[in-house]
């Protein structure tokens, strides 16, 4: 069984630049997850979705950050304009259900110069 | 504000040695308390604890939550040097989301 699949894995670009974070979840799973994972502050929910409907926005740290999820299959997290102090891992996770255990992706690296 | 504390923050100890990880936490509303292991990419699931008192097992893993004192304790056994990794601590509130600790990292060595 394929787990979460994220795309990039990697991902190096220019202050002001607009990233794309892509992920796929688990097949059949319901909930999705985007995380963020720095030194400093650790794993920090930024949003999440239950039956492709954002539910809980509240981790996202402003306005230059967005998340979509258009079908079951497919999220994106987007960030525009970049800034340095978004360098981090992001990982997307998902669960069955809302109150099962979480299966995370393998992360995106994320480097803004 | 819903807080999670992981003890210790890092620890090393030889193989075979038995550890001790601890999480506390304060949250509104608690569902469950989760814990994962992370090695060089993403956390992988080893736990939830819903009731006080019953231990979860796995191998030479096991895991207790006290909702009264508002902790809990991850055992590592006789441990391996692939046993080396952080341990996350998470705790799910009535809105479902999860709080994460900052982690205990542990490295064991031969």
């Amino acid at each position: 069984d394929a787990g979460v699949i994220q795309s990039p894995r990697h991902e190096v670009t220019e202050m002001g630049q607009e990233v794309t974070l892509r992920c796929k979840p688990i097949s059949g799973h319901n909930s999705l997850f985007w995380y963020r994972q720095t030194m400093m502050r650790g794993l920090e929910l930024l949003i999440y979705f239950n039956n492709n409907v954002p539910i809980d926005d509240s981790g996202m740290p402003e306005d230059r950050f967005s998340a979509k999820m258009p079908n079951a299959s497919f999220s994106t997290l987007k960030i525009q304009p970049s800034e340095p102090r978004d360098s981090a891992v992001y990982f997307c996770a998902s669960s069955l259900l809302v109150t099962n255990e979480q299966f995370f992706g393998p992360g995106t690296r994320l480097t803004v110069l | 504000e819903d807080k999670v504390v992981q003890s210790p923050l890092s620890l090393v100890v030889h193989e075979g040695d038995t550890v001790t990880l601890n999480c506390s936490y304060e949250v509104t509303n608690f569902r469950s308390l989760l814990w994962y292991k992370q090695e060089k990419k993403a956390p992988t699931f080893l736990f939830m604890l819903t009731s006080s008192g019953i231990e979860k097992k796995s191998g030479r893993l096991s895991s207790i939550l006290d909702k009264k004192e508002l902790f809990s304790i991850l055992n590592i056994t006789a441990t391996q040097t692939g046993d080396s990794a952080i341990y996350l601590c998470a705790v799910r509130n009535s809105g479902y989301a999860l709080n994460f600790g900052k982690g205990t990292s542990l490295l064991v060595t031969p």
